[in-house]
């Protein structure tokens, strides 16, 4: 199974709502990460799990919290987000280390209104 | 931050033609990664080539490494409608510490049937 799931696929939210995208992945990776990428861009990193523990915040707003509850799941759960939050969210798992291809989930999308 | 420039940010192409991508990058890397994107979905990665290697081939790409101008080229052959997507590069540092992925912007491919 090379396959990254991502949940929801479409997600509208309020400036003060809370809510959560899951992404999970049976590889048996031990690295995850959060992407942000907003239209016409590339991909930009948020958050490395490496191991289930967090090694890399790209300075992200503390209004994005990443979660990985263990070594399949990887959790960002969003509060009180503002309009140019609003992107698609792409979660990737590989193995770790330098030499591995990242394996991307379809990504949410999400529109904060 | 953003490491690679893509060359050109588009191109269009008959299907059945050749098209090559070309990508620059500033620092020293450990390896340099290419994957397509379909519209508003998930990367798929294609290829990966290492410092050490200067020619790598899967299917009809062909891909390009020369470490002394950083820079790398994806010839994709013998086009087809279903290569139309964007293509980026995205390249890991050398030396010890992270691995994440830096993604060049990008260049959107269309293949004309």
């Amino acid at each position: 199974d090379t396959e990254v799931t991502q949940t929801p696929k479409h997600l509208v939210m309020g400036m003060t709502n809370k809510k959560s995208l899951k992404c999970e992945q049976h590889m048996g990776h031990r690295a995850m990460y959060w992407y942000k990428q907003k239209a016409k861009k590339p991909p930009e990193l948020m958050f490395v799990y490496s191991y289930e523990k967090l090694s890399i915040n790209e300075s992200v707003p503390s209004r994005f919290s990443p979660e990985c509850p263990n070594s399949s799941l990887l959790n960002l759960h969003l509060h009180a987000l503002q309009p140019e939050d609003s992107a698609l969210y792409l979660c990737a798992s590989s193995q770790a280390g330098r030499s591995y291809e990242q394996y991307f989930g379809p990504g949410t999308r999400l529109t904060v209104t | 931050s953003q490491q690679g420039e893509e060359d050109p940010q588009a191109l269009s192409i008959q299907e059945g033609e050749n098209a090559t991508m070309n990508c620059s990058y500033k620092t020293s890397i450990n390896n340099l990664q290419w994957y397509r994107q379909n519209s508003g979905r998930g990367l798929v990665h294609l290829i990966l080539i290492r410092s050490n290697e200067r020619e790598k081939h899967s299917g009809r790409l062909r891909v390009t490494l020369d470490t002394s101008k950083k820079s790398s080229s994806l010839l994709i052959t013998a086009s087809r409608a279903a290569d139309t997507a964007s293509y980026f590069c995205a390249t890991v540092p050398s030396g010890a510490g992270s691995y994440q992925l830096t993604f060049g912007k990008g260049t959107k491919l269309s293949v004309i049937p």
